[in-house]
């Protein structure tokens, strides 16, 4: 079974720097995705990036950008020039998408990582 | 589309009642997944379904908990008999893993649970 761990239960940033969120996985599968979800005091989930396993290259979405290290079993979100709007809860997960496997679509969250933005 | 929906959006019981929460997938989504969010063990998988088929519920944390699908635009969460453990936030989301879609989970706004 695939699981999902984030060391960092709170993290905490000071308007204008950069922060960066852990999270590590294991899985035996080598087709997958990942995600980092953002979850503000309202509780709706919102997606910010997402990485396809079978690309090198590391995912970006304008102030938001993972470290995707595949042998490592390591994803990591760096968030730049903070804004108190990004203050929330981050979720990391995981998605399988090996074909023909029992867990094929499941998606599976870290236990979250409440970020705070310090004016 | 107007996303999925959950019903209700607060609901509080008291001990023993049957609780029954509602969800409305987007049209087309073929997976539909039900979460359970607490302070203390983050948000669980309890089951998800495809094309209206329950593919793992393992994380269903026992038989008072049912989930059923049956059609592809509706599915239920039911409590029987509740206990305030069971208070927590529980999420329904749907996808598909259509890839213009871009693999996005689409959440509903959640039904929060007071169990009394």
């Amino acid at each position: 079974a695939q699981t999902v761990t984030q060391s960092q239960p709170e993290m905490s940033v000071q308007e204008a720097e950069t922060v960066t969120l852990s999270c590590t996985y294991d899985t035996s599968e080598s087709d997958y995705y990942l995600f980092w979800y953002k979850q503000p005091p309202s509780r709706q989930m919102i997606l910010v990036i997402r990485q396809e396993a079978y690309k090198q290259q590391n995912a970006t979405e304008n102030r938001f950008s993972v470290n995707f290290q595949k042998a490592a079993k390591s994803f990591s979100l760096k968030i730049s020039d903070s804004q108190l709007g990004d203050a929330a809860m981050y979720f990391c997960a995981y998605r399988s998408r090996e074909a023909g496997g029992t867990s094929y679509g499941k998606l599976t969250f870290g236990q979250g990582t409440i970020l705070t933005v310090h004016p | 589309d107007a996303g999925v929906i959950q019903s209700p959006r607060h609901e509080v019981t008291e001990m023993g009642q049957e609780v029954t929460l509602r969800c409305k997938p987007i049209s087309g989504h073929d997976y539909l997944f039900w979460y359970r969010q607490t302070m203390m063990r983050g948000l669980e998988l309890l089951i998800y379904f495809n094309n209206n088929v329950p593919i793992d519920d393992s994380g269903m944390p026992e038989d008072r908990f049912s989930a059923k699908m049956p059609n592809a635009s509706f599915s239920t969460l039911k409590i029987q008999p509740s206990e305030p453990r069971d208070s927590a936030v529980y999420f329904c989301a749907s996808s598909s893993l259509d890839t213009s879609t871009n693999e996005k989970l689409f959440f509903g706004s959640g039904t929060q649970l007071s169990v009394l």
